[in-house]
């Protein structure tokens, strides 16, 4: 069965400084990963997708089959980066495709 | 700026009482979820439609949650009896389809549920 993993329910870290939220998964099939945010009293909204390769708010992910892993990077981190984000992987099974997501990690980042 | 709608956004109840949520997808997306997020679960996926018909509601305690969607505007997320561990966050989420594959899921305002 799938499953995706987010090791930390907390992160902080102070502004300026690098972030690394961790998500591992497992999965038999083609995987394809997302990554979503939920700011403060905001719904949760899509960041990025490991297939479109592409930097949303400086974030970066890399897919990396080998350690299936799909980590989210900063390499500064804003105040206002701090909010819950999930991991999400991207499933096929007889009812069709849908996500299942980790358990979320919360950032906070300090002034 | 179509978004998906949730009401109501607060919902406290005692035990043992009916509880029904109510979400209106975005118009045109033919996919629809309804997620349960609690601190110690994150997101759990309750349940899956796809025009209409529901495809998978594995992630639900069938004997007392129910899930439906009595047109394309309206999904309904039913609890009966409430019991205090239902106390959690509901959202909804809709999205477009092709090819089989919900290219992103859109997700409601949640609503907030306190059984007593």
């Amino acid at each position: 069965a799938q499953r995706v993993t987010q090791p930390e329910k907390l992160l902080s870290v102070f502004k300026g400084a690098p972030v690394e939220l961790k998500c591992n998964y497992s999965y038999s099939g083609s995987p394809e990963l997302f990554w979503y945010v939920q700011y403060s009293r905001q719904r949760l909204q899509l960041l990025l997708r490991h297939i479109s390769r592409e930097s949303i708010k400086g974030f970066t992910a890399d897919l990396n089959k080998g350690e299936t892993s799909f980590h989210l990077k900063k390499p500064f981190a804003q105040e206002e980066d701090s909010a819950m984000y999930y991991c999400a992987l991207s499933t096929f099974n007889n009812a069709g495709n849908m996500l299942t997501f980790g358990g979320g990690t919360r950032l906070m980042v300090k002034p | 700026d179509a978004r998906v709608t949730q009401t109501p956004r607060h919902k406290v109840t005692e035990m043992g009482q009916e509880v029904t949520m109510r979400c209106q997808p975005i118009l045109g997306h033919n996919t629809v979820f309804w997620y349960r997020q609690t601190m110690m679960q994150g997101l759990e996926l309750l349940a899956y439609f796809r025009n209409r018909a529901p495809l998978d509601d594995s992630g639900m305690p069938k004997d007392r949650f129910s899930a439906e969607m009595p047109d394309a505007t309206l999904a309904t997320l039913k609890i009966q009896p409430s019991e205090p561990r239902d106390s959690a966050v509901y959202f909804c989420a809709s999205g477009p389809e092709a090819g089989g594959y919900t290219i992103e899921q859109f997700f409601g305002p949640g609503t907030r549920l306190t059984v007593l």
